[in-house]
């Protein structure tokens, strides 16, 4: 049962970057059957997709935080991570990481409990 | 591509049928799923491709069309189901989310 954790400061200041981690046990980040995702949500609202990551290190990224996002994979700690350069008080959600896998369309089966981020000096 | 769901708001009682639609603004195929999310949970999928079901997830879940329409039909609702539901696409980028309907007890 694979099992994932989101980490990462709690509090970022505006214009900062927010980096996040989130770390798998119960499988192998490096296996090919999965990619590997980041998903938000601001409180009360709806959910935003920002982007993936695939075993091959190949990235997709939601374009209107496309100049803003990195996602990386680190296989020695089977973890992957986020940033988001220049944040702003918009940017303050619940972010979730989520394992994804493919059926025509990678899709995410397994999420981690989420953790909020908020954006405040 | 933008997602509509409908109704946005949904009171229902337990053992009804409910049907959740969401139509999105031009042809996704079957590029499509359904989470539920219940509060302070992280959402769960429910449904994938408009139709296939998520393994472990009970038999009164189903979903349903291609295009442009989707539907998620509970057929007999059980006091767990009570949490909102968002649609998804994942045609092209950006991959979108519904606004989310909230299924509530009547």
């Amino acid at each position: 049962q694979v099992q994932l954790q989101e980490s990462g400061p709690g509090l970022v200041k505006p214009s900062q970057t927010l980096s996040l981690t989130c770390a798998v046990s119960g499988d192998s980040i490096s296996r090919g059957s999965w990619s590997w995702s980041w998903i938000r949500q601001p409180a009360g609202k709806g959910l935003e997709w920002i982007g993936r990551i695939y075993t091959s290190g190949s990235t997709n990224y939601n374009p209107p935080l496309k100049s803003r996002v990195t996602i990386s994979l680190d296989t020695s700690k089977n973890q992957f991570s986020l940033r988001l350069t220049s944040v702003t008080a918009t940017d303050t959600a619940v972010y979730y990481c989520a394992r994804e896998k493919y059926s025509r369309a990678w899709y995410a089966d397994s999420w981690g409990q989420g953790t909020l981020v908020t954006v405040s000096s | 591509i933008q997602l509509t769901q409908s109704p946005a708001f949904l009171s229902a009682s337990v053992g009804d049928r409910v049907t959740i639609t969401c139509r999105a603004s031009q042809d996704i195929s079957s590029f499509f799923a359904w989470y539920q999310q219940k509060p302070g949970k992280a959402p769960n999928l429910l449904i994938f491709d408009a139709s296939t079901l998520q393994s472990g997830v009970p038999s009164r879940f189903s979903g349903s069309g291609s295009g442009t329409e989707f539907t998620l039909t509970i057929s007999s609702l059980q006091p767990e189901d009570f949490a909102t539901y968002y649609c998804q696409h994942l045609h092209s980028y950006p991959i979108t989310f519904g606004q989310g309907t909230r299924l509530e007890i009547k």
